[in-house]
């Protein structure tokens, strides 16, 4: 089983929708959650942290569910400029400082 | 913000020699300074943690003669991809952490490497 498995879509929606994608993990011991977007041969950005109790950063959302594993960003209000790959990333602590990187979603704004 | 840099953006090189990336943070002090490599439609691969004045820590199956690093100071970590080969042919990212103690990173533009 994959570390860190999104749906690698595309996902295709219209300007303006609302639209939300999910990740799962595997390894219960993880400690930190991230959210990074990452445009066409580009390097990733930092778009949020994650945190338990939800954490929202003007149109966008992010949940986390220790119990299933899962981590969700939730995008409202969908801009052309939100075209991007979405990667979820883990961090399982305990001295591995390193980032585990999923495949990423690929979101496609439409106008 | 944090800002890294990443040195060349891009290199062409032929079979068997070898090339040194520089990743630098240019307004912080990283301690710590991360090597990823990101081949076409997969994810970001952990390859080493370069800690500032001791040895890089490798992650399984990365080669460390292969893939020497170099992390001589708070400020500069170098990737020297020796004799290198078409398979090495990837898209090199680092990444550094704050000194601060924090957990995000934050990445550099990435060297694409074409070995041909």
């Amino acid at each position: 089983r994959k570390e860190v498995e999104q749906d690698p879509g595309p996902f295709n929606v219209p300007e303006g929708a609302t639209v939300a994608f999910n990740c799962t993990y595997s390894n219960s011991a993880s400690q930190s959650f991230f959210w990074y977007r990452q445009d066409c041969r580009k390097e990733p950005k930092l778009l949020m942290s994650v945190y338990s109790s939800g954490n929202e950063d003007g149109r966008f959302t992010a949940q986390l569910n220790r119990a299933s594993q899962y981590i969700s960003l939730l995008i409202r209000d969908s801009k052309l400029s939100d075209s991007a790959t979405y990667l979820c990333v883990v961090n399982i602590g305990g001295g591995a400082d390193g980032l585990t990187f999923g495949k990423g979603t690929h979101l496609i704004i439409q106008p | 913000g944090a800002v890294v840099s990443q040195h060349p953006s891009w290199v062409i090189c032929k079979s068997g020699t070898s090339v040194k990336i520089e990743c630098r943070s240019l307004d912080f002090q990283a301690t710590t300074m991360f090597w990823y490599r990101q081949f076409p439609k997969q994810s970001l691969m952990l390859m080493a943690t370069s800690n500032e004045g001791s040895k890089a820590t490798y992650e399984q199956g990365v080669e460390k003669d292969k893939f020497l690093i170099n992390h001589a100071s708070l400020t500069l970590s170098t990737l020297t991809v020796t004799s290198a080969h078409p398979e090495d042919s990837s898209f090199y990212i680092c990444s550094a952490r704050l000194a601060s103690g924090s957990l995000e990173q934050y990445f550099g533009p990435g060297t694409r490497l074409t070995v041909t």
